[in-house]
């Protein structure tokens, strides 16, 4: 019930496309959805948030989609660039937020 | 506002030996996580510390453990390394506060075990 799912595994857009990552749970306790973005050699970089009693959140190129019946979340990423390149992670972490727990990662390859 | 950092960045040890880790949290962050990234895996959650103390433990044994101390930095120490702890340490530093859950992570200690 802790586990984060997470898919594709891979992804490859060309520039200028959109990318959607998809990421499901099943803890009702989860309260707090962030997305984390990672390069090689590098820490998770946190992108954006959202908590459920919202059902969309945007951040420039960035938006998470947030169905809380479906217990399904999504991170879109507009106008991709090659710099977008990278590993991303969903996670959640419960209303008591002591931990995340991340999902199994979308490596994303953005073609020029 | 300086970010969070880890030492050293990268480390080698021989299996039975004993790692000790470091992170220096996010300036007015009061609470430690510590995560172990397997390669090609997301960050599992190993511990948090908050106020000096233990706040919470993900599924792993006892020779694991940790120290967070009263400038809020802290250490992950690992006895008796086997082959498997091999994996990047992430720390990520947050904010004890009702409605923050943010947490920032670290750049990592890459463990290797020989």
């Amino acid at each position: 019930q802790q586990q984060v799912k997470q898919s594709p595994q891979s992804l490859i857009v060309q520039k200028g496309g959109i990318s959607i990552i998809n990421c499901a749970y099943e803890n009702t306790a989860f309260d707090y959805f962030p997305w984390y973005q990672q390069f090689p050699g590098k820490g998770p970089a946190l992108l954006i948030a959202i908590r459920p009693d919202v059902s969309e959140k945007k951040e420039g190129r960035f938006t998470i989609s947030f169905n809380k019946s479906a217990k399904q979340f999504s991170l879109h990423i507009m106008d991709s660039q090659p710099g977008d390149s990278a590993t991303y992670f969903c996670a959640a972490t419960p209303w008591y937020g002591q931990n995340f727990v991340f999902g199994p990662g979308t490596r994303l390859s953005v073609l020029p | 506002e300086t970010g969070v950092t880890q030492s050293p960045t990268h480390l080698i040890k021989t299996r039975g030996q004993q790692v000790t880790l470091r992170c220096s949290s996010q300036s007015g962050h009061n609470t430690v996580s510590w995560y172990q990234q397997a390669l090609g895996q997301g960050p599992q959650f190993i511990f948090q510390y908050y106020r000096e103390e233990e706040n919470g433990r993900g599924n792993f044994p006892p020779r694991f453990s940790g120290l967070q101390f009263p400038n809020y930095s802290s250490e992950l120490n690992v006895n008796a390394l086997e082959l498997d702890d091999s994996a990047l340490y992430l720390c990520a530093s947050s904010l004890d506060r009702e409605g923050s859950y943010e947490q920032y992570f670290g750049p990592g200690t890459r463990l290797t075990v020989t």
